[in-house]
């Protein structure tokens, strides 16, 4: 297994729907990330996770709704996306949050949203 | 404000030549970590190389290595005896001192010429 996988690595929905996007560590590691990539943007960081614990939420319409249910999933529910929502969404894991800790980011799911 | 600032949108080189990728950041911490990460054509970020904000010799990661000038907020990423693989877009990060934020430049994106 990979480090980080991401399922699914394509997804189109419509702004009615209801889908989920899913990441899985298998690093071992005790902290886990979402990130939005638009194009011609910087990498947005969205969630943070520490031990199953939301420590923090830049400011992410409420659409996007992250679970962690262990230390090695994690979650992103989408509901009633918008056009600008489509991007690439990556997910991160790190053994901790620390400024010396690196980031393993999975291969990202790639979101359209007509 | 903008932590990280990449100001070459696109860089050119030569096989086998060495290319230097510029990054300035700005952060009032005295600890933190800088990170560079290569995105080729199908999205995953390859984590390159680190350097913390105390250390006193530069990175170097085979043929990456990082020009960290702390007084100058600076830590360019070179890369010597270029190969066509390395055809990418290189992303330049900070993570604060928390470890909470981890704050991403617009990428360089390399194309190195047979």
């Amino acid at each position: 297994e990979t480090g980080v996988t991401q399922t699914p690595r394509h997804l189109v929905m419509g702004m009615t729907n209801k889908k989920s996007l899913k990441c899985e560590q298998h690093l071992g590691h005790n902290a886990m990330y979402w990130y939005k990539q638009s194009a011609k943007k910087p990498l947005e960081l969205m969630f943070v996770y520490s031990l199953e614990e939301r420590v923090e939420n830049n400011s992410v319409p409420s659409r996007f709704s992250p679970e962690c249910p262990n230390s090695s999933h994690l979650f992103l529910h989408l509901h009633t996306l918008q056009p600008e929502d489509s991007a690439l969404y990556l997910c991160a894991s790190s053994q901790d949050r620390d400024s010396q800790e690196t980031q393993y980011f999975g291969p990202g799911t790639r979101l359209l949203v007509l | 404000a903008q932590k990280i600032t990449q100001t070459q949108p696109g860089m050119f080189v030569q096989e086998k030549e060495a290319v230097t990728l510029d990054c300035t950041y700005d952060t009032s911490d005295q600890s933190y970590g800088l990170f560079w990460y290569k995105q080729p054509s199908s999205g995953e970020m390859i984590f390159l190389i680190y350097q913390g904000s105390y250390d006193e010799q530069n990175a170097t990661e085979g043929r990456y290595s990082l020009n960290f000038q702390k007084a100058r907020k600076s830590a360019n990423l070179v890369i010597s005896a270029s190969q066509l693989g390395d055809s990418a877009m290189y992303f330049c990060a900070m993570r604060d001192r928390a470890g909470n934020q981890f704050y991403f430049g617009t990428g360089t994106s390399l194309t190195v010429i047979p």
